[in-house]
This record gives structure tokens, C-alpha cells and sequence, in this order.
């Protein structure tokens, strides 16, 4: 049990809509970050937020873009979805300002994403 | 950039039997390196790390040691159970510092 919930668990979208993903990180976590994990590859980091602010991106596009609030709870946002964007979208959060050589991230269960 | 290669699987055992997951890396500086698990329906958590050349990182039987002139980070365990069935992902944090850089993950599977 790491604290850190997610919703939907699955979701099914067309390609070209739009679609929001959830996250609740454990009380007192500042950083949320968001992956991305194909099927059968590793996590790929989509972007990092700290305190409400985007401080790290990974090689998406910007139709991937995120929200945190202050109730240490966030968003994941994609628009115009295409069929490579099935994947299992992870979030991790983190106590401090993410220093990954440091820091332990504790991930959620994941959202599966289908788009068809 | 900072990149992790691990053995393919799926790998096989049966209960008692010595484990290896092999992980090798590239990167520039000195990387920490990690090893995740992901349970069947879960989330990945932390299974161990080291943050320098030598350090051995270790938890629930499972050891790595961080070999810098080998550029390796291979998983061991001596005996394992069928409770250790999990996807396991080798990992080192980005030349920003900010992410994690996974491997593509080995499937293990223990049959009693």
C-alpha cells in the first residue's frame, strides 16, 4: 500500500478526443510525477510537477499537459489522443523537490488507457 | 542519455532456486541505480538502490551490487518463493536528475 490512488482503473476513448487522468498522492508529497508504460516496456516519464508547477518534462508532446493542486491531488491531461497512447499512465509522488538519486517515488496502480 | 538494458524474459524458476536478472547501464557521471517491482495489478515499488560504485543495496533477500567497471546492476536472490512473482525493473535517475530511466522490465515466474 503506497498511498498514492488513481482513477479511472481502465478507460476506453476513440482516437481525437480528449482525456483526463487522476491522481491522489499521499498527504505532505509536493512532487507528483506522471509515466508512461507501454505494453511490455518499461515506465516512461512524461513530466514532474512541485508545488503546483511543471519542473521537468520528458520527451512528450505538449498535448500531454498536467495539473497539481494544493490538496495533493493532480491531473493528467491528453488531447487529440492517438492509438499509440494506449498505455498504463502511472503516477509517482515524491516528499520533496524530486532529487531521483535521493528521493524514493511511491507509485499508484495505474490507469489503462485504450483508445480504438 | 542515461540508459538501463536488462535481461529479456520471462524467466522461470522453481521455489528454492538461485535467481539472476542481469542489468547493465550507460550513462555519463555517476548514476544511481534502482531496481523496482511491479506485483501483478499493482503499482511499481522500491525494492532496492545503490548510489555508488561498490554499494551494495539489499532488501527481502534480494541483493545488487553497483559495478562501475562493468557499467552492471544484476539482481540476485538466493532462494526464491513463489511469493516473488512480479515484473522487475532496473532503473537509474536521468542526466536531469528529475526521472527515472527504466528498463523495459523481466517478467520472473515461481512455480512451487
Amino acid at each position: 500500500e503506497t498511498g498514492v490512488t488513481q482513477s479511472p482503473t481502465h478507460l476506453i476513448k476513440t482516437r481525437g478526443q480528449q482525456v483526463t487522468l487522476r491522481c491522489s498522492s499521499q498527504s505532505g508529497h509536493n512532487t507528483v510525477s506522471w509515466y508512461q508504460q507501454a505494453l511490455g516496456q518499461g515506465p516512461q516519464f512524461i513530466f514532474q510537477y512541485y508545488r503546483e508547477e511543471e519542473n521537468g518534462r520528458g520527451n512528450f508532446p505538449p498535448r500531454f499537459s498536467g495539473l497539481q493542486f494544493p490538496n495533493y491531488s493532480s491531473e493528467l491531461n491528453v488531447n487529440a489522443l492517438e492509438l499509440d497512447d494506449s498505455a498504463l499512465y502511472l503516477c509517482a509522488s515524491s516528499l520533496g523537490a524530486f532529487d531521483s538519486a535521493n528521493e524514493k517515488l511511491f507509485f499508484g496502480s495505474g490507469t489503462q488507457l485504450s483508445v480504438l | 542519455g542515461n540508459s538501463v538494458t536488462q535481461m529479456e524474459g520471462p524467466v522461470t524458476l522453481s521455489e528454492e532456486a538461485f535467481l539472476t536478472i542481469n542489468c547493465t547501464y550507460t550513462a555519463t557521471g555517476y548514476p544511481s541505480l534502482f531496481w523496482y517491482v511491479q506485483y501483478p495489478g499493482e503499482g511499481l515499488q522500491l525494492l532496492l538502490k545503490a548510489t555508488k560504485a561498490d554499494d551494495k543495496g539489499s532488501n527481502k533477500g534480494f541483493e545488487a551490487t553497483y559495478r562501475k567497471e562493468t557499467t552492471s546492476f544484476h539482481l540476485e536472490k538466493g532462494s526464491v518463493q513463489v511469493s516473488d512473482s512480479a515484473v522487475y525493473f532496473c532503473a537509474l535517475n536521468s542526466n536531469s536528475g528529475y526521472a527515472l530511466n527504466f528498463g523495459k522490465g523481466t517478467s520472473l515466474l515461481v512455480t512451487p
